[in-house]
């Protein structure tokens, strides 16, 4: 069964560096997602993408990251310059957006970010 | 605004007596609600769906959660707990209008005792 991939499975970097999450997703979704969930928190929504362009972001979703897909398989989350409190548990998922499944959202591991 | 509240953060349960988790939603229209359930150090698995074709609504492992409108609830349950079940629980609302953003309840840890 197909699945979303994250790597690293833990990445640990010092205060004001730049990090590279990365994805796969599923192979033909259209759709594709960040969340993060700090420990004892909920699980928050940072951003959707479709089309090559984000439809959705939130408040958290500031300046300080971006998304990307580079190629046809890919999809990046960057911290330009990462906080104490980007310290969470990252998220990617993808849908469809076709069919009868088209806004079921599949989640990858995640990726556990420190920062020191 | 889309909301969902679970009612407890933990439920401890015997192996084999049921389960209930308890989701309420906040909606102005009829909303998608997930289930979704994350084992310790995995990702977070589809358990169910509710997209307004049946109120009842079968998932994975045995589970199932009916939709209540009049109660604005979407409890989840499971006739006979077994082990694999200990994990955390998360009821889901879609915003469709906003780029499909999921909004998630707080979670319920489920224990399950020998």
């Amino acid at each position: 069964e197909p699945e979303v991939t994250q790597t690293p499975s833990h990445q640990v970097t010092q205060m004001g560096q730049e990090v590279i999450l990365r994805c796969v997703p599923i192979s033909n979704h259209l759709y594709f997602y960040w969340y993060r969930q700090i420990l004892g928190q909920k699980v928050e929504f940072l951003v959707s993408f479709y089309n090559n362009e984000i439809s959705e972001k939130s408040e958290i979703f500031d300046d300080q990251f971006s998304v990307e897909r580079p190629d046809g398989s890919n999809f990046t989350l960057k911290i330009r310059s990462t906080k104490l409190e980007d310290s969470a548990m990252y998220f990617c998922a993808s849908s469809p957006g076709t069919g009868a499944h088209t806004d079921t959202q599949y989640f990858g591991p995640g990726t556990r970010l420190t920062v020191l | 605004a889309q909301s969902v509240t679970q009612l407890d953060s933990h439920v401890s349960v015997s192996e084999g007596t049921p389960v209930l988790l308890r989701c309420n939603y906040s909606s102005s229209y009829s909303p998608s609600l997930f289930w979704y359930v994350q084992h310790p150090n995995k990702g977070l698995q589809l358990l169910l769906k509710y997209t307004s074709a049946a109120t009842l609504v079968k998932g994975i492992n045995g589970f199932e959660a009916e939709f209540k409108k009049s109660e604005t609830s979407f409890h989840l349950t499971k006739p006979s707990a077994h082990m694999s079940d200990a994990a955390e629980y998360f009821c889901v609302v879609i915003h469709k209008a906003a780029g499909n953003k999921l909004t998630f309840g707080g979670g319920t840890r489920v224990l399950v005792k020998p």
